[in-house]
């Protein structure tokens, strides 16, 4: 069976810029949270969407937004770029419940210049 | 603000000795607590879960232990191998109705051959 898959792998932008990454939870979850890891720390939760709708919120700002879609996909927009936006970004599903185990991707590097 | 910290960054261990990994934390108000392994380059891989009723749960090599009353909890590997280098977070969902899952920094294991 296939596991949270994301795209891009890598992603090079530059400041200023907008980006859209994206999710494909495991078959059968219906709940995506997305998180930002910076090198060397722990992921920092940003969103939770279960069945297409916001659950939760992380203390970030709101260039960052997300949507889920009626297949369960996810994608996660960040608007107006800064360099400390660089980081892992990774996206986590689970079947639905609050502690329901939480499946991680490989994550989206993105790098701002 | 409340947060899931690690007493130790790195941690080297010969290989075939039992590894113990550390973490305190602070919110009262967590449901469960989580370690993950992350190998460089990858997303985070659920390891074992413990439930704030329990104080201790196995699993396959590796035991958990919650102590409610200092706030601690512990990763136990059994056996450590080759394999098992990575970095190990410890976190905690908190309660309040969707997956808000707090990070901590990260425990480097480093098994020596």
């Amino acid at each position: 069976d296939a596991g949270v898959t994301q795209s891009p792998t890598h992603l090079i932008k530059t400041r200023g810029q907008h980006v859209t990454l994206r999710c494909s939870p495991i078959s059968g979850h219906k709940s995506v949270s997305w998180y930002q890891q910076v090198l060397g720390q722990g992921p920092q939760f940003i969103f939770q969407y279960y069945e297409k709708e916001e659950r939760g919120r992380g203390n970030f700002p709101d260039r960052f937004s997300a949507r889920q879609f009626p297949n369960y996909s996810s994608e996660l927009n960040v608007n107006a770029l800064l360099l400390g936006d660089s980081a892992l970004y990774l996206c986590a599903s689970s079947l639905a419940g609050a502690t329901d185990t939480q499946y991680f991707g490989p994550g989206t590097r993105l790098t701002v210049l | 603000g409340e947060s899931v910290g690690l007493h130790l960054p790195t941690l080297s261990v010969q290989e075939g000795d039992n590894s113990i990994i550390n973490c305190a934390y602070s919110n009262s108000a967590s449901d469960y607590f989580i370690w993950y392994k992350q190998e460089s380059g990858k997303g985070p891989q659920f390891i074992i879960d413990i439930r704030s009723n329990m104080d201790k749960r196995q699993g396959q090599r590796v035991t958990v232990l919650l102590n409610k009353t200092v706030k601690h909890l512990s990763l136990q590997i059994a056996a450590t191998q080759p394999g098992d280098s990575a970095v190990y977070f410890c976190a905690e969902n908190i309660r309040g109705g969707y997956q808000k899952v707090t990070f901590g920094i990260g425990t480097k294991l480093q098994v020596i051959p």
